[in-house]
C-alpha cells in the first residue's frame, strides 16, 4: 500500500465541469508535488510545493488550479479541460523542501478522462 | 540540460532469468533514483542512489557517478516485476529529468 493517498481513482467530466483531485500524505514530508504522465511517457511534472508554499508552476493552464490547505493535504482543481489533458494525474511527496534532495513517493494516482 | 538515456527500451524475459537495465546521463548530477511503475499506474521508488551499490531483495542498483551511469540488476525475474522501470536524475540546478523507460514483460 502507498502512504500518498489519491482520489478519486477514475474520474471522467465535460469540459465544463469544475473537480477536484485530492492528495494526502502522512509521513511529515514538506514537499508535494502534482506531476502528468500520457500513456507511454515519464511522468511531467506540473507543480511544487514546499513548505505549504507554491515554488515551481512549470508553466501549466490556468485551467489548473493547485492549493496546498496544510502539510498533508494537496488538491489541484480543474476547470473547463481540454479532451488532450485526459492523463494520469499522480502525485508525490518527499521530505525535504525541494526536487531531488530526497526520494519522491507517489500515490497510485487518478485516471482523468475529459470528454 | 542533462540527457537521460535508458536501455533497452523494451525487454521481454521468462521467469526466472535475470536482467540489466542501464541509465546514461550526460552530465554530472546530484543523485538518481529508480522506480518501478507496474500496469496499472502504480509508481514505485526503488532506489535512491546517487553512487555506490544498493540491495533491496532481488533488485540491487549501482551508480557509477564519475562515468554518468547506473545499473539496475533484476534476479530470479517473477511476473509481478513487469511493468515500466525509469530512472531519473536530479542536475546541479535540482531539476529532476526522467529517463524514457524500459519496458519489462515478464512471461510464465
Amino acid at each position: 500500500d502507498t502512504e500518498v493517498t489519491q482520489t478519486p481513482k477514475h474520474l471522467v467530466m465535460g469540459m465544463t465541469n469544475k473537480k477536484s483531485l485530492k492528495c494526502e500524505q502522512h509521513m511529515g514530508h514538506r514537499a508535494m508535488y502534482w506531476y502528468k504522465q500520457k500513456a507511454k511517457k515519464p511522468p511531467e511534472l506540473m507543480f511544487v510545493y514546499s513548505y505549504e508554499k507554491l515554488s515551481i508552476n512549470e508553466s501549466v493552464p490556468s485551467r489548473f488550479s493547485p492549493e496546498c490547505p496544510n502539510s498533508s493535504l494537496l488538491n489541484l482543481h480543474l476547470h473547463a479541460l481540454q479532451p488532450e489533458d485526459s492523463a494520469l494525474y499522480l502525485c508525490a511527496s518527499s521530505r525535504a523542501g525541494g526536487l531531488g534532495n530526497s526520494p519522491l513517493h507517489f500515490g497510485n494516482g487518478t485516471r482523468l478522462t475529459v470528454t | 540540460g542533462i540527457q537521460v538515456e535508458q536501455s533497452p527500451p523494451d525487454l521481454i524475459l521468462q521467469e526466472g532469468a535475470n536482467s540489466t537495465l542501464r541509465c546514461n546521463f550526460s552530465d554530472s548530477v546530484n543523485n538518481l533514483q529508480w522506480f518501478h511503475q507496474n500496469p496499472w499506474g502504480q509508481l514505485i521508488n526503488l532506489f535512491y542512489i546517487p553512487s555506490g551499490t544498493k540491495q533491496n531483495g532481488r533488485l540491487s542498483a549501482t551508480t557509477v557517478a564519475t562515468e554518468r551511469y547506473s545499473l539496475l540488476y533484476i534476479s530470479s525475474s517473477q511476473t509481478t516485476d513487469s511493468g515500466v522501470y525509469f530512472c531519473a536524475v536530479v542536475g546541479l540546478d535540482y531539476q529532476l529529468i526522467w529517463g524514457a523507460g524500459t519496458k519489462l514483460i515478464i512471461k510464465p
